[in-house]
Order: structure tokens, then C-alpha cells, then sequence
């Protein structure tokens, strides 16, 4: 099955440095990657996706690269701002209809004021 | 337009004793998931239901059972709760109209003593 590795497990940065988190996966199949941002106590939230035909996907400060040929992405978070505080999973899938995702074991960003 | 429901937030059990984790959906998504989440471990997938009718083994589907109920409940039982179940409980669902993107509900904090 799949495997996504992610990395740091712990990221801290000043407000307004940039913050990039990042992915590996086995399974050269997976052609769907998207990231969530899980705030406390709540259900994570999607704030960026990337399909396997498409090598960078930008939305205002957070962007999405992708690397199929050495299997990792990442997400790139400028102009960083202490709401950005929070926990990011990256995930691997297919594209089937039900999408079964492969959720790597998250990142905890600060952003120190 | 309440998105993905959960009930209950919190739960505390006894080892051996039974409960069902509820979870609906008003998105009119075909497919539903049930994750689990602990510590350092990201979200694993307990099982889902691609459809009404239909359900499947995730990754970690020992001690668990599942009902899709109807298009839009999909409900996860534990029958005899053991304290490895302590985690967090995410349902979530998806469907074509959103890209198959998996929208999460707020989560079950289950406690087995």
C-alpha cells in the first residue's frame, strides 16, 4: 500500500519568514496530493490540492510543488502569520471516486509574533 | 448547511462495553470515511463506503463495524471497546460535485478506560 512520509514533525518561524513543509510517497500510482490544515479541537480543513499532471498550484501565500518523477511534494507557506499556526497532513491518492487517501503524520507550524 | 455532523464529542468507556459513533452529511456526497488519529500518527483510515450499500476495509478496520445507514448517515461501532481504541474520530465524506475532496467532520474524542 502507500506510504507518505512528511517532515519536520515540528516547525517553528518568525512572522513574515516563509515556512515549507515536506513529502515523500511509495506508490507511484497516486496522482491526487492534497494538504490540510488542522486547527484545535477541530476536523482538518483542505487548503491546497495538486494533481499529478500539474507541477506547481498557487493560492495567494500557500503553494504546492510537485515532484512525480522523485515522488515528493510540498507546500510552501509565505508571508507567514500567527493564525498559519496550526497542524499540516499532506496525503496521497488515487483517483478513484472514493478517493482513499494516505495521510502523512503532520507537521505542528508556529509562527512566533 | 452544516457540512459533516458527529455525535458524540466526547466519550469515556469501559473496557468491554459497546457505543456508535454517528456521523451525517447534507452535501449529498456518495462516498464516507471513518478515520482515526493519535498521537504522531496522522489519520488512518478505518473504513469507508464508496456508496450507498456499499462499505470497505481501511487500514486499521480490526474491532470496528460499520453501517451506511443511508446516503447520508454513516455510522462506526465499537462492540467491545478496548483502551488501543483511545484516539480521536474523524468521519468524513466526498463527492464528484466537489472533486472528490474529503470534507471532515468535527471529530469524537473517545476515551477507554
Amino acid at each position: 500500500g502507500e506510504n507518505v512520509e512528511q517532515h519536520p514533525s515540528t516547525l517553528s518561524v518568525q512572522e513574515g519568514d516563509s515556512a515549507v513543509i515536506k513529502c515523500t510517497y511509495s506508490d507511484s500510482a497516486s496522482n491526487y496530493f492534497p494538504w490540510y490544515k488542522q486547527e484545535l479541537g477541530k476536523g482538518p480543513q483542505l487548503i491546497i490540492d495538486i494533481r499529478s499532471n500539474v507541477g506547481e498550484k498557487k493560492d495567494q501565500r500557500i503553494a504546492v510543488t510537485l515532484n512525480k518523477t522523485a515522488k515528493h511534494f510540498s507546500l510552501h507557506i509565505t508571508e507567514t502569520q500567527p493564525e498559519d499556526s496550526a497542524v499540516y497532513f499532506c496525503a496521497a491518492g488515487d483517483s478513484g471516486s472514493a478517493r482513499q487517501l494516505t495521510f502523512g503524520s503532520g507537521t505542528q507550524l508556529t509562527v512566533l509574533p | 448547511n452544516a457540512g459533516v455532523t458527529q455525535t458524540p464529542k466526547f466519550q469515556v468507556l469501559k473496557t468491554g462495553q459497546s457505543m456508535t459513533l454517528q456521523c451525517a452529511q447534507d452535501m449529498n456526497h456518495n462516498s464516507m470515511y471513518w478515520y482515526r488519529q493519535d498521537p504522531g500518527m496522522g489519520l488512518r483510515l478505518i473504513y469507508y463506503s464508496a456508496s450507498e450499500g456499499t462499505t470497505d476495509k481501511g487500514e486499521v478496520p480490526n474491532g470496528y463495524n460499520v453501517s451506511r445507514l443511508n446516503k447520508r448517515e454513516f455510522s462506526l461501532r465499537l462492540e467491545s471497546a478496548a483502551p488501543s481504541q483511545t484516539s480521536v474520530y474523524f468521519c468524513a465524506s466526498s463527492g464528484p460535485a466537489g472533486g472528490h475532496t474529503q470534507y471532515f467532520g468535527p471529530g469524537t474524542r473517545l476515551t477507554v478506560l
